[in-house]
């Protein structure tokens, strides 16, 4: 079956503008979280949506905001980017919510702020 | 969440066993262990969860000690695909929609040798 899929895989954006990243979970899949790796703070968490709601957020700041759509399929956008901002973005999708899902992760958005 | 602590990096010959420690000394009755892996440049995986009872599937074992403060993930037969960052994380859940962040830490890293 299809994995995690997101969109696009490369981006270059340029200080000061938004930009808009896509995830499509597994099929039957209505949890999604979000995560930001870079080489000095590894993997933190965003958030996390299921059915349309944040359920769970990390500690970034405002500029960082999600949703997900009633066919699960969930977005994050980043406005007026900055140069730390550049990350690789990964998404994960699970059956459902709580301890008895484990989460798939797709590849990653790779993302170059310049 | 409880935090977790594991040692950087480990090594391991191909066709042994790998087995990857992990300290959770204040984890508490409604939080889970869960064990993922990041190969160079890919997404994390899911290996294995667990609450207090020894777990095992086709990836890996995973033994919890009785009083849950450490555990310990074992592949039984590490092969060169098998060379990753292992996470160990603490998760709480306490039924439905109560349930804490999946946060990551520094892992370690596995290296199989030939």
């Amino acid at each position: 079956k299809a994995g995690v899929t997101q969109t696009p895989r490369y981006l270059i954006k340029t200080r000061g503008q938004q930009v808009t990243l896509s995830c499509s979970p597994i099929s039957g899949h209505r949890s999604v979280s979000w995560y930001q790796q870079t080489p000095g703070q590894g993997l933190q968490f965003l958030f996390e949506y299921f059915s349309e709601t944040q359920r769970n957020k990390g500690n970034f700041p405002g500029r960082f905001s999600g949703r997900q759509f009633s066919n699960s399929r969930s977005e994050m956008n980043v406005s007026t980017l900055e140069l730390g901002d550049s990350a690789l973005y990964l998404c994960a999708s699970s059956k459902g919510q709580g301890a008895s899902y484990g989460y798939t992760f797709g590849s990653g958005t790779r993302l170059t702020v310049v | 969440d409880a935090k977790t602590t594991q040692p950087t990096s480990m090594d391991c010959a191909e066709g042994r066993a790998a087995n990857l420690p992990c300290n959770h000394s204040t984890i508490s009755g409604n939080e889970y262990v869960y064990w993922y892996r990041q190969i160079h440049s890919q997404g994390p995986q899911y290996i294995i969860h667990g609450l207090k009872n020894n777990e095992t599937n086709e990836m890996a074992s995973l033994i919890i000690t009785e009083d849950r403060k450490s555990s310990t993930l074992i592949l039984p037969h590490a092969t060169l695909r098998d060379t990753a960052v292992y996470y160990c994380i603490v998760r709480f859940y306490a039924g439905g929609t109560s349930y804490g962040k999946l946060t990551f830490g520094q892992g370690t890293i596995l290296t199989v040798h030939p």
